[in-house]
């Protein structure tokens, strides 16, 4: 069975700290993404990646960052964490265009 | 940007009701897709649509894609307290890069 696993399920930061969520898939799929997910307005997407070292902006990519050195491993990066970036973050992978996302279980973080 | 408006937000019914979800767009979209997502975990991939007019059944719920691609249904028959979860639509965009995602359907079943 395919799988998306992200690093932590829950995660509490405090202001202006560096934090990194990971993603990794085993599915040797070439596309990744990194979206948030808010009551009343969905899923937005951050970042993706079509290969190793490949990123793009999604629609709201201020505040992040992404690296993508390895294939299976997909990392987002908040540069200094504010309390407005407090949020449930899905990471999902696919093999290419026109196929579903795999989604991971999401990283709820808190930023106090 | 390309959005898509789900309809309604929120629904509430009794098990063995049918009901249906909409998801409409001004944007042509050369594929849909739906999504159930369960509380605490990531959305799953129900179905794909592709071509304008096509009806696709997984057991209990069908859905459709419009014939100018820019709208979706889902209906479900005799919902069951399983069916219980937040329902997504996302378009594919010409460009063919990535997703984007409606806002999202809460359908509760009550036994």
């Amino acid at each position: 069975d395919v799988k998306v696993t992200q690093s932590s399920r829950y995660l509490v930061k405090r202001t202006g700290e560096k934090v990194f969520l990971e993603c990794v898939q085993d599915m040797d799929h070439e596309n990744m993404f990194w979206y948030r997910q808010d009551p009343g307005l969905g899923l937005r997407l951050i970042y993706f990646s079509y290969d190793v070292k490949m990123k793009e902006k999604g629609d709201i990519p201020e505040g992040y960052s992404v690296s993508r050195e390895k294939k299976e491993r997909f990392s987002l990066i908040l540069e200094s964490a504010s309390t407005n970036q407090t949020s449930m973050y899905l990471c999902a992978s696919r093999i290419g265009t026109g196929y579903g996302y795999t989604f991971g279980s999401g990283t709820r973080l808190t930023v106090v | 940007t390309q959005l898509l408006k789900q309809s309604p937000q929120f629904l509430s019914i009794q098990e063995g009701e049918n009901l249906t979800v909409y998801c409409n767009s001004s944007s042509v979209f050369s594929s849909l897709q739906w999504y159930r997502q369960e509380p605490g975990e990531g959305p799953v991939l129900l179905v794909t649509v592709v071509t304008g007019g096509e009806v696709k059944k997984l057991k209990r719920l069908t859905f459709q894609f419009g014939d100018a691609r820019k709208d979706s249904s889902l209906h479900i028959t005799a919902a069951q307290p399983g069916d219980t979860g937040l329902y997504l639509c996302a378009g594919e965009g010409a460009a063919g890069n990535k997703l984007t995602f409606g806002g999202g359907t809460r359908v509760l079943v009550k036994p």
